[in-house]
């Protein structure tokens, strides 16, 4: 196991409403970044946070967003959803420029 | 802009026998490589990373990749396969040299392993 843990495991919501998942990284991690692995896919980048600033976006839109906090747990909000959103998500965490451990993630379905 | 292309969506192989995953990559910078590996309905696990120490990486479980740069290739291999190694492999590659992953991780499709008995 990595020491990161991801919260819920399992989430159903309705097109147009929002979400919030949560991250909690391993012990001495300073920095989380979060992706999305459609179904059958690779994992996509969204978003990556260093002492509590965005430090690069991947290409999704700005109802995607995230907050690191000081102790470096992280959230995941995504507004509007649309069926498209579902997914896993899954958040990784390192020290900076250090390998990325992930959590078992969040699947997200949108109905 | 970098990428990773693995050239097998699936691959199959009898319990005892090698394993060769293949994946190339493209990166304006000296890369760094991982493989992870993905069991079913479980997060992804680190299974080896390049480091630029050494051009032939060991991991864990007798999984071993080998860095060519002049093929830009990054194959992962194992002598003899195991039931437990069935799962979906992802060549990974992010800018940042030195085994670091600066910023993103760019994933492959990932090829799903099958291993028979």
């Amino acid at each position: 196991e990595t020491g990161v843990t991801q919260s819920p495991t399992h989430l159903i919501k309705t097109r147009g409403q929002q979400v919030t998942l949560r991250c909690s990284s391993q012990s001495g991690h300073n920095t989380v970044s979060w992706y999305q692995q459609a179904l059958g896919q690779g994992p996509q980048f969204i978003f990556q946070y260093y002492r509590e600033e965005e430090n690069g976006r991947g290409n999704f839109p700005p109802r995607f967003s995230g907050l690191q906090f000081p102790n470096y747990s992280s959230e995941l909000n995504v507004n509007a959803l649309e069926l498209d959103d579902s997914a896993l998500y899954l958040c990784a965490s390192s020290t900076r420029g250090g390998t990325q451990y992930f959590g078992p993630g969040t699947r997200l379905l949108v109905l | 802009a970098q990428s990773v292309t693995q050239l097998d969506s699936h691959v199959s192989v009898s319990e005892g026998t090698p394993v060769l995953l293949r994946c190339n990559y493209s990166s304006s910078y000296s890369p760094s490589l991982f493989w992870y590996v993905q069991h079913p309905n479980k997060g992804l696990q680190l299974l080896l990373k390049y480091t630029s120490a050494a051009t032939l990486v060991k991991g864990i479980n007798g999984f071993e990749a080998e860095f060519k740069k002049s093929e830009t290739s990054f194959h992962l291999t194992k002598p003899s396969a195991h039931m437990s190694d069935a799962a979906e492999y992802f060549c990974v590659v992010s800018e940042g040299a030195g085994g670091t992953s600066y910023g993103k991780l760019t994933f492959g499709q990932g090829t799903i392993l099958t291993v028979h008995p």
